[in-house]
């Protein structure tokens, strides 16, 4: 079983809807977990980060964690043609030595 | 600006050559990381530096080799012995464990 695993997608959906990328992790000692934007052939981004159960907002971002499930999930509401790139889910195991590890990422693709 | 530069962009090695990726930072973070991304792929750890004069090996750190002589830098030497190194490679420091990474914008290795 992979560390940390999302959908490879790609996941399409329509501008101004809202996308949704799930994540889960298996190493019950996570305690942070972030979410990365990368655009084809750049570095990766930060977009998200959460520590703790129940939702945080930034602007069109809503990270999810639920710690007992072992997910985090990553909404994208009124999606737009920029919005797509590939969404990268990193978990640090702070007792690991603050290494992140990666899922393979979730394309995304929004159509006008 | 405060940031992390990576150089050179793209590069190219010959069968059986050394070559050095360079990664600088003016963030004054103590934590730098070496990740390696293959096409259509999430990142692999290859090496970690937490401190200066230390470093430590990650997933994938057979053909590879770095130093931290001072905090502001974290070369990475890709070695003969490293069979397939094309990739994307992507040097980033962390302020801290809620933080996350900070990512340079990465060198792109091809062996030719």
């Amino acid at each position: 079983q992979k560390e940390v695993e999302q959908n490879s997608g790609p996941l399409s959906v329509p501008e101004g809807a809202i996308a949704s990328l799930n994540c889960t992790y298996s190493d019950r000692g996570s305690q942070s977990f972030f979410w990365y934007r990368q655009y084809s052939g750049k570095s990766p981004e930060l977009i998200m980060s959460i520590y703790s159960n129940g939702d945080k907002e930034d602007g069109r971002f809503t990270a999810q964690l639920n710690k007992a499930s072992q997910y985090v999930s990553l909404l994208i509401r009124d999606s737009q043609p920029s919005d797509s790139a590939t969404y990268l889910c990193a978990v640090n195991v702070a007792a690991a030595g603050n290494k992140l590890t990666f899922g393979g990422g979730t394309r995304v693709l929004v159509k006008p | 600006d405060g940031g992390i530069t990576q150089s050179p962009k793209y590069l190219f090695r010959k069968e059986g050559q050394n070559v050095t990726l360079s990664c600088e930072q003016n963030l004054n973070h103590d934590a730098m990381y070496w990740y390696r991304q293959d096409p259509g792929q999430g990142l692999r750890l290859i090496y970690y530096s937490q401190i200066v004069n230390d470093f430590q090996k990650g997933d994938i750190a057979e053909g590879y080799s770095v130093s931290r002589e001072k905090k502001e830098s974290f070369p990475l030497t890709v070695t003969s012995a490293q069979k397939n190194p094309t990739a994307f490679y992507l040097c980033a420091t962390l302020r801290g464990a809620n933080y996350g990474y900070t990512f340079g914008s990465g060198t792109r290795l091809t062996v030719v």
